[in-house]
């Protein structure tokens, strides 16, 4: 069982380019999060998504966009990229409950250059 | 403005002696609480979880202590074991079912 998958793991990227960060999950999980972890610093929500078609901002939307076409799939796009968005990024998805454990993926380390 | 709140970016203990580590919430629609643990370059690992209705869970040496008038909760490890070194994060959920992290706290537990 694979759980969350991120891909990929690493990623450096010049100011301006755009990339999508994929995510995807084989639990048949409704809710899905993204979110990024800065050095020294916790888990900030971006994005989530509590069903296919359906997505919320979080905390600190501002430069990212997501979709959920899917129950499997969340990618996180970033379309400008800019250095304050060097940081470690998490995906995470859980059953469908509020008052249930999230699952995590390994990560995708990004920096921008 | 950060709703979940772990003071103490480190905690230092002793292998075998109790480690307490810390977190508090200002908004009162959370009703459901967790704890995460991190190792390096892996995604955060599930430990233990509380609901509101409830005060305390145990999980083995593990035990999450909820005090919702004082909007603080807190993990204890017992024994603390050098396997447990981590950083630690607390985690809050709504019915609107956000899930909120805290900025954790980085343990060290030594011989």
């Amino acid at each position: 069982n694979a759980g969350v998958t991120q891909t990929p793991k690493f990623r450096i990227l010049k100011i301006g380019q755009s990339m999508t960060l994929q995510c995807t999950q084989d639990m048949n999980h409704n809710y899905m999060y993204w979110y990024r972890q800065d050095p020294g610093m916790g888990l900030k929500l971006i994005y989530y998504s509590v069903g296919a078609g359906i997505t919320d901002k979080g905390e600190v939307p501002n430069g990212y966009n997501v979709s959920r076409s899917t129950t499997e799939d969340f990618p996180l796009r970033l379309e400008l990229a800019a250095p304050s968005q060097t940081s470690v990024y998490f995906c995470a998805s859980r059953i469908g409950d509020w008052n249930t454990e999230a699952f995590f993926g390994q990560g995708t380390r990004l920096t921008v250059v | 403005d950060q709703q979940v709140k772990q003071n103490s970016p480190s905690l230092s203990v002793q292998e075998g002696r109790i480690s307490i580590l810390n977190c508090d919430y200002t908004n009162s629609m959370f009703d459901y609480f967790l704890w995460y643990k991190k190792y390096p370059a892996e995604g955060p690992t599930f430990l233990i979880s509380i609901s509101s209705i409830k005060d305390k869970n145990e999980d083995g040496r593990f035990t999450v202590f909820l005090n919702k008038s004082a909007k603080h909760l807190s993990l204890h490890i017992v024994p603390s074991q050098p396997g447990d070194s981590a950083v630690y994060f607390c985690a809050a959920s709504a019915r609107t079912d956000k899930l909120i992290f805290g900025t954790g706290t980085r343990l060290q537990v030594f011989p």
